[in-house]
């Protein structure tokens, strides 16, 4: 059975700073990997994905990486902003069928 | 384009009732799939459907049903309501049924059991 841990559970830095969530995952067949951003009583907004051939995924500011032989993948934010202020959550794509496996989440607080 | 839509935003219910939720996907998405996030379980994923098939589902009870029309908008319905149903109820939709595709989810029903 798949599991999904994210560490750190809660982290707080000063705008400006560069940071770095990870997420690890038990099996390694995995189809792909996700991670989301959800603000308070939100749903889930999409920030990267990474196929299972791939090794790293750029959006903006964000850097996703994934070692799909260790188990691991590594959100890099530059530069952090207040905006940024969130849960963010890794999820592992675990069969063919879209079902997701999700982390228990990073909740971020970045202050001005 | 628009989003992923979910009606109704808020539900309150009593024990035993049942309800239905709503998901309209992304015009083109044919994979629907539900997720109920609780404090306590996390994210956790239900069932997903694509072309109107259930081609996955999570570990739940039977009381959890879904189903998806042939314009791909989905319901699911839990009947006899209980106490721990209490939760934010997630559709998530994407272009196809496998798993290559990013998903994109919807802004979720806050159900309230009382």
């Amino acid at each position: 059975k798949q599991e999904v841990t994210q560490i750190p559970a809660a982290l707080s830095v000063p705008e400006g700073e560069n940071l770095v969530l990870n997420c690890s995952f038990t099996d390694s067949a995995i189809y792909n990997l996700q991670w989301f951003r959800q603000d308070p009583g939100k749903g889930l907004t999409s920030l990267l994905l990474i196929q299972s051939s791939q090794r790293e995924q750029t959006s903006g500011r964000l850097n996703a990486s994934l070692d799909k032989s260790s188990g691991r993948s590594t959100l890099y934010i530059a530069a952090s902003q207040p905006g940024d202020s969130a849960t963010y959550l890794c999820a592992v794509g675990d069969t063919g069928f879209q079902k997701l496996v999700f982390g228990t989440g990073t909740r971020l607080l970045v202050s001005p | 384009k628009a989003g992923v839509t979910q009606t109704p935003r808020y539900l309150i219910k009593t024990r035993g009732q049942q309800v239905t939720l709503s998901c309209s996907p992304i015009s083109g998405h044919r994979s629907v799939s539900w997720y109920q996030q609780t404090p306590g379980q996390g994210l956790q994923f239900l069932f997903e459907y694509f072309s109107e098939t259930q081609r996955n589902k999570g570990n739940f009870p039977g009381r959890f049903s879904g189903r998806q029309f042939s314009n791909s908008r989905s319901e699911m319905n839990v009947s006899t309501l209980e106490l721990g149903d209490s939760a934010l109820y997630l559709c998530a939709s994407s272009l196809d049924g496998q798993g290559a595709y990013e998903q994109y989810f919807g802004p979720g029903t806050r159900l309230t059991v009382t």
